[in-house]
């Protein structure tokens, strides 16, 4: 079963930032928090991860709460492009070889 | 980052018949692969994990006998949809993975007719 907590669905304007949230109480010491993309009909993209320092790259920004316990995916501008279900995944790090358990999601629209 | 392609991309078959998607790491070595499958307005479930030269370790409820994976080298991955019927039409997905990442393929949109 996921161990994470998500809005069904968010709206976000076109060009405003879009900020996803996650609840991951019972994340364990070891484990990362992961997040991925689907667009519909595709396979999922790989966005961010970290463990407990926040994150950025050229994608988003991961916020992650000091107890861990929750987490926020930013997107900073974001396009119609970023239309797309978001999954926020907790998986224990053993050098890719443990498998992601995907719950349900938020479905992301952004609005024109 | 790494690439996985899936082939075919759709497949429409025949009940009774099987149907083989082939999963394939383009620009590095996968020790691991993994097979997904998704139906409509769901959220992908895990089939199964392939490590290369040993057998598939299948979840729970999916049976080994009727998906079949080989994961004979470090760049290829097969599902084998032995016998299918309609109600294993759904969107099989694979991943692989390189270093710490797992990296998708596009997936593979099955119709059994």
């Amino acid at each position: 079963d996921a161990k994470t907590t998500q809005p069904p669905s968010m709206d976000c304007a076109e060009g405003r930032a879009a900020n996803l949230p996650c609840n991951h109480s019972t994340i364990s010491g070891n484990e990362y928090v992961y997040w991925y993309r689907q667009i519909h009909s595709q396979g999922p993209q790989y966005i961010i991860h970290g463990l407990k320092n926040n994150e950025t790259n050229e994608m988003a920004s991961l916020i992650i709460t000091e107890d861990r316990k929750s987490s926020t995916l930013i997107l900073p501008h974001a396009t119609l492009r970023d239309t797309a279900v978001y999954y926020c995944i907790v998986r224990w790090d053993q050098g890719g070889s443990e498998k992601l358990v995907f719950g349900k999601g938020t479905k992301l629209t952004v609005n024109p | 980052g790494a690439v996985v392609s899936q082939h075919p991309s759709r497949v429409i078959c025949k009940s009774g018949t099987s149907v083989k998607i082939e999963c394939r790491s383009l620009d590095f070595q996968a020790t691991t692969m993994f097979w997904y499958r998704q139906f409509p307005k769901q959220s992908l479930m895990l089939m199964a994990t392939s490590n290369e030269g040993s057998k598939a370790t299948y979840e729970q409820g999916v049976e080994k006998d009727k998906f079949l994976i080989n994961h004979a080298s470090l760049t290829l991955s097969t599902l084998t949809v032995t016998s299918a019927h309609p109600e294993d039409s759904s969107f099989y997905i694979c991943s692989a993975t390189a270093g710490r990442e797992q990296f998708f393929g596009p997936g593979t949109r099955l119709t059994v007719l």
